[in-house]
């Protein structure tokens, strides 16, 4: 079976804090794509990364960056010095080889920064 | 350019009618995804297609769900005789190729009330 869990609920930070999003994932595939989406309050999913299960190199992007570890089946996203246009709902997603086109996401992760 | 769109943003129906929901994929993108939005089922997976062929319909939940494509484009998701746990958002998505090697970019979606 697939499944993501995002365990945290709900985040709230201050501005310019840093702040960690966790995302651990289960699949018995080999080969598997791994993803970060953020819903701003407008609602519309936006796409931030996708990672391969054969690309364990982390990634910066700015002020993001992501941490991908096999041995511990977590794919997980920081943000640095967050600011208030960083409240979202985020989304981690994962895609097997076995479940063809469909993404399966995390309950999702409310971060709420103050200013 | 052009991002995905759907049509109508807002749908309010009665119970029992029937509703036809409208997703435009991004120009080129040759799989289309249709998934759901709620509160107490997160963001599930309904169906996805590879051209006009929908290869995983897994995702519907009942046979009162159906969906189409055209010409490799347009898609149209119908639900008969519309319940109320059927209110929901129903988000579309299309990507370059196949599932996973290429992210899949997100509509702004349609809600849906029935009454």
């Amino acid at each position: 079976a697939q499944k993501v869990t995002q365990a945290q609920t709900e985040i709230s930070v201050v501005e310019k804090e840093d702040v960690t999003l966790d995302c651990v994932y289960e699949t018995r595939d080999t080969t598997y794509y791994l993803f970060w989406y953020k819903q701003p309050p407008s609602g519309e999913l936006v796409f931030l990364i996708r990672r391969n299960s054969f690309d364990e190199q982390n990634e910066i992007s700015g002020r993001y960056s992501w941490n991908f570890q096999k041995s511990t089946s977590s794919f997980n996203f920081t943000i640095t010095a967050s600011q208030v246009v960083d409240s979202a709902v985020y989304f981690c997603a994962l895609i097997t080889g076995s479940n063809t086109g469909k993404l399966i996401f995390g309950q999702g992760t409310t971060l709420q920064v103050k200013p | 350019g052009a991002g995905v769109s759907q049509s109508p943003s807002n749908k309010v129906t009665e119970k029992g009618k029937d509703v036809e929901l409208r997703c435009d994929p991004i120009s080129g993108h040759t799989a289309l995804y249709w998934y759901r939005q709620s509160l107490g089922q997160g963001l599930e997976f309904l169906i996805y297609f590879q051209g006009n062929s929908a290869p995983d319909k897994s995702g519907l939940p009942s046979d009162r769900f159906s969906a189409e494509r055209t010409g490799g484009s347009v898609s149209t998701l119908t639900i008969q005789r519309t319940q109320q746990e059927d209110s929901a958002v129903y988000l579309c998505a299309s990507s370059l190729g196949v599932p996973g090697a290429y992210e899949q970019y997100f509509g702004p979606g349609t809600r849906l009330t029935v009454t």
